[in-house]
C-alpha cells in the first residue's frame, strides 16, 4: 500500500537554528498538508497545500514557517529561527481529493 | 466552527471486554467524522470514516462506531479488547466542500488501555 514517508524520524536542534522537515507525498496525490501535535495536546492543521501554493493556513502557520515542494515529489517545511515552543511531532498527510495518509511523523526537539 | 469533543483522556479496560471511547462533534454542515489511531511511536492510522452513508461504520481491526445526529456523537466501540488495541484514539470532523475535503480538526485523544 502506498505510504507517506517523512524524514528525519527525530530531530534535535538549538533554538534559533533553522529545520527543514521532509515528506515524500504519494506520487498521484494533488493536495498536501501539514499538521503538528505539541506533547499532551490536539492534532492541530498548519497548512495545506494544493497546485504550487498554499491553499489554507492556520494562525499558528506563521512568517517563520514555509512550506515548497522543490522537485515535484518532495514537499518540505521550514521553520526559519525555531523557538522552544515549536517542539512537537509534524505530521505531513496527502490526499488525492479525499481520503488523508498521514506519515509517521518527525519528532521535533528545541533546546 | 466545527470542534470536537472526546470525553475521557483515558480509558482502561481488561482484554476480552468490550471498548468504549465516547466522541461528540459540532459542525455547521454535515460532516465527514473519523476515528484514527495511533501507536506509540508510530502515524495516525485511519479506523474507520462516515460520509453521510451508512450510519454504523465498520473499521478495521473489528471497530465500528455510529453516527448519531440527534446526540451529535459518534462513539466508538469494539466488542472484545485485545491487547494491540492499547493505543491512543483520535475522533476527527472534517467539513468537505465542493467535493473536496476540508482540513481536519481532531479531539484531545483518548488513551486506551487493556489489562491482562
Amino acid at each position: 500500500e502506498p505510504e507517506v514517508t517523512q524524514t528525519p524520524s527525530h530531530q534535535v536542534t538549538q533554538m534559533g537554528q533553522e529545520v527543514i522537515l521532509r515528506c515524500v507525498p504519494i506520487s498521484n496525490h494533488l493536495y498536501f498538508y501539514w499538521y503538528r501535535q505539541i506533547l499532551g495536546q490536539k492534532v492541530e492543521f498548519l497548512v495545506s497545500f494544493y497546485n504550487n501554493e498554499i491553499s489554507e493556513k492556520s494562525e499558528i502557520f506563521d512568517d517563520q514557517f514555509s512550506v515548497e515542494r522543490p522537485d515535484g515529489s518532495n514537499f518540505t517545511l521550514k521553520i526559519r529561527s525555531t523557538k522552544l515552543e515549536d517542539s512537537a511531532m509534524y505530521f505531513c498527510a496527502s490526499t488525492p481529493n479525499y481520503g488523508y495518509t498521514f506519515g509517521s511523523g518527525t519528532r521535533l526537539t528545541v533546546v | 466552527a466545527q470542534s470536537v469533543t472526546q470525553l475521557d483522556s483515558h480509558v482502561s479496560v481488561s482484554e476480552g471486554t468490550p471498548v468504549l471511547l465516547r466522541c461528540n462533534y459540532s459542525s455547521s454542515y454535515s460532516p465527514s467524522l473519523f476515528w484514527y489511531v495511533q501507536h506509540p511511536n508510530k502515524g495516525l492510522q485511519l479506523l474507520l470514516k462516515y460520509t453521510s452513508a451508512a450510519t454504523l461504520v465498520k473499521g478495521i481491526n473489528g471497530f465500528e462506531a455510529e453516527f448519531k445526529k440527534s446526540e451529535t456523537s459518534f462513539h466508538l466501540t469494539k466488542p472484545s479488547a485485545h491487547m494491540s488495541d492499547a493505543a491512543e484514539y483520535f475522533c476527527v470532523v472534517s467539513e468537505d466542500y465542493g467535493g473536496s475535503q476540508g482540513n481536519l480538526i481532531f479531539g484531545k485523544g483518548t488513551k486506551l488501555s487493556v489489562k491482562p
